[in-house]
């Protein structure tokens, strides 16, 4: 296993479309992270989950964004109805359920809607 | 709440020289784990250190090292003898305890010019 996979790697999209990324996270990586990253500013956190429960999701930016991870290995962003405001990077990242064990990322999706 | 504050935009450096960059964080906790990462122009984050609140001893590894200061709440990187493949964008975040996910801060790019 050589890391964190992210799939595809660069979309475009126009307003309005919907869109779906994929994280294939390590494979012993029970913890799996989604961030988003515009130009010139930190990853900001939107979703995760412990194996197949999303633990967290209030971060989501709003209800056209949603994700799952059904069987507890891949995950899928989707972001419905797209809007200019969501071209950013995606970044899926991946860890041990250890207490505050370090985070491997993937190297992003980056969407951009037109 | 937790915040991590990178106050320096851009550093640039000739090679050679040695470079510190800034982290300042804010967390009501007591336990809390602190974080370098390294985002390389191909975008993939790559984690460098993690540091937990109780450990204060200053860390170096290689050319890299770590000044943790809890008086202060700074957790600092110094890149010694600095190298052209040292630029990229570094960020600093910080993870409360109990596992809750990274806050980032905004990133520091460095330039290292030969």
């Amino acid at each position: 296993d050589t890391g964190v996979s992210q799939n595809p790697r660069h979309k475009i999209t126009k307003r309005g479309q919907n869109v779906t990324f994929r994280c294939d996270p390590i494979s012993e990586h029970n913890r799996l992270y989604w961030y988003r990253q515009t130009l010139g500013q930190g990853p900001e956190f939107l979703t995760y989950f412990q194996n197949e429960a999303q633990l967290e999701k209030s971060r989501l930016l709003s209800d056209r964004f949603s994700a799952e991870r059904p069987k507890g290995s891949f995950s899928t962003l989707e972001i419905q109805r797209t809007e200019q405001g969501d071209s950013a990077m995606y970044l899926c990242a991946s860890s041990l359920p250890d207490l505050n064990t370090e985070a491997f990322f993937g190297q992003g999706t980056r969407l951009t809607v037109v | 709440a937790q915040k991590v504050t990178q106050a320096q935009t851009e550093i640039s450096v000739v090679e050679k020289e040695d470079v510190t960059l800034d982290c300042v964080y804010e967390t009501r906790d007591t336990t809390y784990y602190l974080f370098w990462y390294k985002q390389p122009p191909s975008g993939e984050l790559v984690f460098l250190i993690r540091r937990n609140s109780f450990d204060e001893q200053n860390e170096i590894s290689g050319r890299y090292s770590w000044n943790f200061q809890k008086s202060t709440s700074s957790f600092n990187f110094t890149i010694t003898a600095s190298q052209v493949v040292d630029s990229a964008v570094y960020f600093c975040a910080l993870s409360e305890a109990g596992n809750t996910p990274l806050v980032f801060g905004k990133g520091t790019r460095l330039s290292v010019i030969a």
